[in-house]
């Protein structure tokens, strides 16, 4: 069965400081991964997208890892700001038309000052 | 540049009255549109999706329908709400090959 798991499920950090989130699959086949930012109430937001053969790529204080062998992907977030606090979703695609988008349920980052 | 609109932000719904959600977008022709469910702690779940006008693909069986009237307008609809249709709807479309797909700012549904 096609999964994306995520960890942790909430996060609590300070401001300034950097995290990590990750994010298991199952799906298969695979066409790429990409990284979602919701916050409160809105849709999300692409932050990131890889394919098969990328496993790193930054946008600006936002980094994913992608180990398409081991089937694991990271977020990492550096110099935490408040206005990162929103959820991470975690998205994997299968090669299969127009509909094959397997969802994690996503973590939940607090940033406090 | 291409926009999603979706509207409304929140709506309030009584148990059996109709609901009718609509998305448009703008800045781009044949996107490939969608509808998700998000429920409260939990993961976006794929309603309907659509590549093209009056094609309609429904991901699972439910008290909601869809239609696409012209090539940028997605619309969801019930004739009759369900206590259990309480929740997050997002419209996105997508196009190209890697169809990223970007999301409307969603409808707050409370069904009460």
């Amino acid at each position: 069965k096609n999964q994306v798991e995520q960890s942790p499920q909430s996060l609590i950090i300070l401001e300034g400081k950097n995290c990590t989130l990750q994010c298991n699959y199952t799906v298969s086949p695979f066409s790429n991964l990409r990284w979602y930012k919701q916050d409160t109430g809105r849709g999300p937001v692409s932050l990131t997208i890889m394919t098969f053969s990328e496993n790193t790529k930054s946008n600006g204080r936002y980094t994913a890892t992608l180990d398409a062998d081991t089937k694991q992907s990271s977020l990492h977030i550096t110099a935490s700001q408040l206005s990162d606090s929103a959820s991470y979703i975690c998205v994997v695609r299968t090669p299969s038309g127009n509909t094959p988008l397997v969802f994690g349920k996503g973590t939940r980052l607090s940033v406090i000052a | 540049s291409q926009t999603i609109h979706q509207w409304p932000a929140t709506l309030v719904q009584p148990v059996g009255s109709p609901l009718s959600l609509e998305c448009t977008v703008e800045g781009t022709s044949n996107p490939n549109l969608y509808w998700y469910r998000q429920a409260a702690g939990r993961g976006l779940q794929l309603l309907f999706y659509s590549v093209g006008i009056g094609q309609i693909s429904s991901e699972v069986p439910q008290n909601l329908s869809a239609s696409r009237p012209q090539d940028r307008q997605f619309i969801l609809s019930s004739k009759k709400l369900l206590l259990s249709d309480s929740g997050f709807y997002l419209c996105a479309w997508g196009q190209g090959s890697k169809n990223i797909q970007y999301f409307g700012a969603g409808t707050r549904l409370s069904v009460l």
